[in-house]
């Protein structure tokens, strides 16, 4: 069982859709983490938030939009996207902080194609 | 900048055999933590094993077991008794801290299948 819990698991939308991604978790940390995964690719780091701040933005296009309502769950905004958005969105948290050895711990992820 | 290196993109061994991956990376940094992650075919990344930098002994989790090569950059995993269970994608990731968060810098992976 994953501490990360994301939904949906799957998610199709049409270019003119908006949709969000949801992730919680209850273990207390404090930074959480989007990551995008291509097919038989490493993920690729989207938006950082530490402490709910977005601290790191990696030049994601605004058609994502990230929101942390609190220290336990993390969305992504979806809208406009391109057939080439189709992946697989991954979240993470880990304690964050000063704690600079604190690994990552990965929710299932959510499969999201673009029609 | 963190550059992460896996040079196996595919590896295949029998059941109960022994197998290890490779990873070099490349960083300036003198603190700094390393892991492996498995991915499954259900997706989730499961961390696997993590080395300190600092430390000079290299670490072990059960059948799984690192080479750490501060000098060379090297940091390999050792799987012993390979197991059905152990199929998956294997990514070596180098951490840093940033802005009161961690990042992870990862490989292009390894995609290991244990036959029966």
């Amino acid at each position: 069982d994953t501490e990360v819990t994301q939904t949906p698991k799957h998610l199709v939308m049409g270019m003119t859709n908006k949709k969000s991604l949801k992730c919680e978790q209850h273990m207390g940390h404090r930074a959480m983490y989007w990551y995008k995964q291509k097919a038989k690719k490493p993920p690729e780091l989207m938006f950082v938030y530490s402490y709910e701040k977005l601290s790191i933005n990696e030049s994601v296009p605004s058609r994502f939009s990230p929101e942390c309502p609190n220290s336990s769950l993390l969305n992504l905004h979806l809208h406009a996207l391109q057939p080439e958005d189709s992946a697989l969105y991954l979240c993470a948290s880990s304690r964050g902080g000063l704690v600079n050895n604190s690994p990552l711990h990965f929710g299932n992820g959510t499969r999201l194609t673009v029609t | 900048a963190q550059t992460v290196t896996q040079s196996q993109p595919e590896m295949s061994v029998q059941e109960a055999e022994t197998v290890t991956l490779s990873c070099t990376y490349d960083t300036s940094e003198s603190n700094y933590y390393l892991f492996w992650y498995k991915q499954p075919p259900s997706r989730q990344m499961i961390l696997v094993i993590r080395q300190e930098a600092y430390k000079q002994q290299n670490a072990t989790e059960n059948r799984f077991s690192v080479n750490f090569q501060k000098a060379a950059k090297s940091f390999s995993l050792k799987i012993s008794d390979s197991q059905l269970g152990d199929t998956a994608m294997y990514f070596c990731a180098f951490m840093i801290s940033i802005q009161g968060a961690q990042k992870l810098v990862f490989g292009q992976g390894t995609r290991l299948t244990i036959n029966p």
